[in-house]
Formats: structure tokens, C-alpha cells, sequence
């Protein structure tokens, strides 16, 4: 089962533009990750925000969470093509060790 | 290794037959995770170690399904008695230590077919 889902399902973009992403989760968290997947390779970690934490930021990554609203953002800023991935969110949930992941959004970069 | 490394890359197998799936992990990483990925989806989990202890494996689908990790390192998932609804990218990650800040270690996957 997915513990998130990330909303849009697919977003294309010019380069050079902002790309924004949500991800909304179901139940309480310690701490959420961003992951990217090039092309059907391996996921690589991009950024974790912990659940007392509201916003984090590194190189271009934005990242928000609110947990009121069970919900983070990723902002890329000023995208490269390099930058077409899928985006999918990660939660650890109550100190529990079990990664889950949410259904990800498909981002291009038109150069 | 510099990373983690699933093999075989590809498995095609008929239905009805066992398939065991490999994972190395990044040395001296203490967790290990296995996913399944659809085509266009996140991956679902499967089940998880630390060290050689099963942890988790709520997300195996059945008792077809299997996983072990005898002595730490290596990892094995088997799966018995294949059917077609099994075709998949079965991806492994590890995890340096036991804090759930630390991130996960993707492998480059298995991509089984079952004809």
C-alpha cells in the first residue's frame, strides 16, 4: 500500500522555469523524504525533512511540511533538463523503520 | 562495492517456477530493504531487515513470497510457484544505520517477466 500520494501525477515545464510538487500522507510521521528516479534506475535520496522541521532547503530543493495538513512540497527551482525525473515522497512513520512510498510525479524539462 | 548491487539484472521465468533475487548491499550498511515496482508507480514495500533480523514483512503479498539475510549482508527474496501477476521491477535498498534519518541506498533493481 502507498502512504502517499503526490499530486500532479505529471507535470512538463521549460527550462529554467519552477517545478512545484505535493505529496499528502495518511498518518502521523517522524520524518519525510524526497527520492528521484531517472528513466527506471535506482531511487536516489534528495532531501528529509523531519516532522518539527517546516521548511529545509538545499542547492535548488525547497522542501515544506505541514502536519496539520499532512502534506509536503518540493519546489525545484530554476529547472535544467536534467532535472526530468519521477519525484516520489517517503514517510517514516512513529519511529518505525518501514519506508513507504508515495506514487510520484513524472516531471520533464523542455529545453 | 560502491553500491548496492541487485543481480540478475533481468529474470525471465515460466510460470510455476522459483526465482530467487539477490541483494549486496553497501558494506556495512546494518538495514535491509526490499520493494516491488509497477511501471509508472512508487514502490510498495515488501519487508525489511536489521542485520539478520526480519523486522517487517507485512508487505509481502503471500506465502509464495520469502525473504532472508543469514549473516547480515547478503539477501535473498524468493519467489515460489511464479505467476504472470508477479512480473516486476523488485528493487533492494540499504540503509547505513539504524536511525530512520538516514536515507535509503537504492539498487539498480531485478526486472522479472513471467511468460
Amino acid at each position: 500500500s502507498q502512504q502517499g500520494e503526490e499530486d500532479p501525477q505529471a507535470l512538463s515545464i521549460q527550462e529554467g522555469e519552477n517545478a512545484t510538487m505535493n505529496c499528502s500522507y495518511k498518518t502521523s510521521i517522524n520524518n519525510l523524504q524526497w527520492y528521484r528516479q531517472n528513466s527506471g534506475r535506482g531511487l536516489v535520496h534528495l532531501i528529509l525533512i523531519r516532522s518539527n522541521e517546516r521548511e529545509k532547503h538545499s542547492g535548488r530543493l525547497r522542501v515544506t511540511l505541514d502536519t496539520s495538513k499532512k502534506s509536503s512540497s518540493l519546489l525545484i527551482t530554476a529547472s535544467r533538463a536534467a532535472d526530468t525525473a519521477s519525484y516520489f515522497c517517503a514517510t517514516n512513520s512513529g519511529g518505525y523503520q518501514k519506508v513507504t512510498f508515495g506514487t510520484g510525479t513524472k516531471l520533464q524539462v523542455i529545453p | 562495492g560502491a553500491g548496492v548491487s541487485q543481480s540478475p539484472r533481468y529474470k525471465v521465468t515460466k510460470r510455476g517456477q522459483d526465482v530467487a533475487l539477490r541483494c549486496d548491499p553497501i558494506s556495512g550498511h546494518v538495514s535491509l530493504y526490499w520493494y516491488r515496482q509497477a511501471l509508472g508507480q512508487g514502490p510498495e514495500f515488501l519487508t525489511y531487515f536489521n542485520y539478520e533480523a526480519q523486522q517487517d514483512k507485512s508487505g509481502l503479498p503471500n506465502d509464495r513470497f520469502s525473504a532472508e539475510r543469514p549473516e547480515g549482508s547478503i539477501s535473498t527474496l524468493t519467489i515460489q510457484r511464479t505467476e504472470q501477476r508477479d512480473s516486476a521491477m523488485y528493487r533492494c535498498a540499504s540503509r547505513p544505520i539504524l536511525s530512520t534519518d538516514s536515507p535509503l541506498h537504492f539498487g539498480n533493481g531485478t526486472r522479472l517477466t513471467v511468460t
